[in-house]
């Protein structure tokens, strides 16, 4: 099975400090891989994603994420962050052909950013 | 586009009733539905996934007796909690997936339904 892990759990920046968030996961075989964002009192919205084709991909909101296959990563930037930005943070991974298609989250980092 | 919706956003009920909460998508079609279970500062714990006219499929440790899904139709899946504890206070989440974009994998969330139970 497939598991996720998001090595800070909070983290406060200050604005236009420049962003990166640690996301790992462990399975062998194709992966899909999302970043999301949930906003204070706010629902799950989707940041980006990678299927195939080139590692660095672009989201929304000036946040892009690279996909490193052989260190199983798929880390999160933002080059300067903005007091907006405050929210929390999910990696998630879905194994390609696993029957429901379902998601593997890891445990979401809280990103706070100052004034 | 692709908006799920829940209802309801916040339900108090008494220990020992059920409570009923569905999730809809409103402007597409969802062949595969999930609902996840989210606690205090945690992340979202994958509940089960629900297939269109089909049984859902629990995750293990999940009761499938305590938690009924039902995915009637392309558009709605319901969740009913039967004879609530307060342990089952807890802050549910759907999602969906468009069946015209099924092979993204990709999972539209609804916005929740918090669940005390007093």
């Amino acid at each position: 099975a497939q598991s996720v892990s998001q090595h800070n759990h909070h983290v406060i920046l200050s604005e236009a400090a420049s962003l990166e968030l640690g996301c790992n996961y462990s399975y062998g075989g194709t992966v899909n891989l999302f970043w999301y964002v949930q906003y204070p009192g706010q629902h799950l919205q989707l940041l980006l994603k990678y299927f195939s084709g080139d590692p660095l991909v672009k989201g929304i909101k000036g946040f892009e994420a690279e996909f490193i296959k052989s260190k199983f990563s798929f880390n999160l930037r933002k080059p300067s962050v903005q007091w907006s930005d405050t929210a929390e943070y999910f990696c998630a991974v879905n194994a390609r052909g696993n029957a429901g298609n379902m998601l593997t989250f890891g445990g979401g980092t809280r990103l706070m950013v100052k004034p | 586009g692709a908006v799920v919706s829940q209802h309801p956003s916040r339900v108090i009920c008494k220990s020992g009733t059920s409570v009923k909460i569905e999730c809809r998508s409103l402007d597409f079609q969802a062949t595969t539905m999930f609902w996840y279970r989210q606690f205090p500062k945690q992340s979202l714990m994958l509940m089960a996934t629900s297939n269109e006219g089909s049984k859902a499929t629990y995750e293990q440790g999940v009761e499938k007796d305590k938690f009924l899904i039902n995915h009637a139709s392309l558009t709605l899946s319901t969740l009913t909690v039967t004879s609530a504890h307060p342990e089952d206070s807890s802050f549910y989440i759907c999602s969906a997936r468009d069946f015209r974009t099924a092979s993204t994998y990709e999972q539209y969330f609804g916005p929740g339904t918090r669940l005390t139970v007093t």
